[in-house]
């Protein structure tokens, strides 16, 4: 079946690291591949996407690469601030079935001053 | 003003009482969905309806339904609450026009069910 795999966290990062959280897939056609971002108290919001292999998506300051054969689409930032702290998750979505989200489970990100 | 609202955002209710939680959007999309959060589980989809006349079933539906009673609403009933009902409830929509697909989630209601 189609799932999203992601590294567990929490992930504690001083200000100004580098970040890199992981996403793998498993899915039986060309997926979209998405980063949703949860900031405390809040819904989720669209961080950014890619729709097909070797896109990338950036946005913020992040990117993910749609890694087609290594099926990943890992979340990265190259200075990270105390506001990036957040849950982060990693979908899938399909097209032509149904079109629903898959998520993973969640990367819950905390930025220490 | 909020393009997705859910009401309550915070709800206790006992175990074996009927509620409902609300959704209601001002974006004008065909396609709204609700889900639950889990600690450790991420998201997972409830129901999900791709217009007034389509009602679909997620992977968790047993335990819930919903009413889908105009474009701009859809409601989650649990008919009989049980513990295990107890989480953050999402509602989302999307706009299928020209393939895109982003969806947009309601700021959550959280339901403890005693």
């Amino acid at each position: 079946g189609n799932s999203v795999t992601q590294m567990e966290g929490p992930v504690t990062l001083s200000e100004e690291a580098f970040l890199t959280i992981n996403c793998t897939y498993t899915a039986t056609g060309y997926p979209s591949l998405f980063w949703y971002v949860q900031y405390p108290g809040e819904g989720l919001q669209l961080l950014l996407k890619a729709t097909k292999a070797d896109d990338k998506g950036s946005n913020k300051g992040f990117e993910a690469t749609y890694r087609k054969e290594t099926t990943s689409f890992h979340l990265e930032k190259g200075s990270v601030q105390v506001s990036d702290s957040a849950v982060y998750f990693c979908a899938l979505f399909f097209y032509n079935q149904g079109g629903k989200l898959i998520f993973g489970q969640g990367t819950e990100l905390s930025v220490k001053p | 003003d909020a393009d997705v609202t859910q009401t309550p955002r915070n709800r206790i209710t006992k175990t074996g009482k009927r509620i409902m939680l609300e959704c209601s959007q001002t974006k004008g999309h065909d396609r709204m969905y609700w889900y639950r959060q889990d600690p450790g589980l991420g998201l997972r989809l409830i129901y999900y309806s791709f217009d007034v006349k389509d009602i679909n079933k997620g992977e968790i539906s047993d335990g819930y339904s919903v009413s889908r009673q105009a474009q701009a609403k859809f409601s989650l009933s649990l008919e009989s609450a049980i513990p295990n009902q107890t989480a953050l409830y999402f509602c989302a929509t999307s706009d299928w026009t020209g393939g895109e697909e982003t969806q947009y989630f309601g700021p959550g209601t959280r339901l403890l069910v005693l």
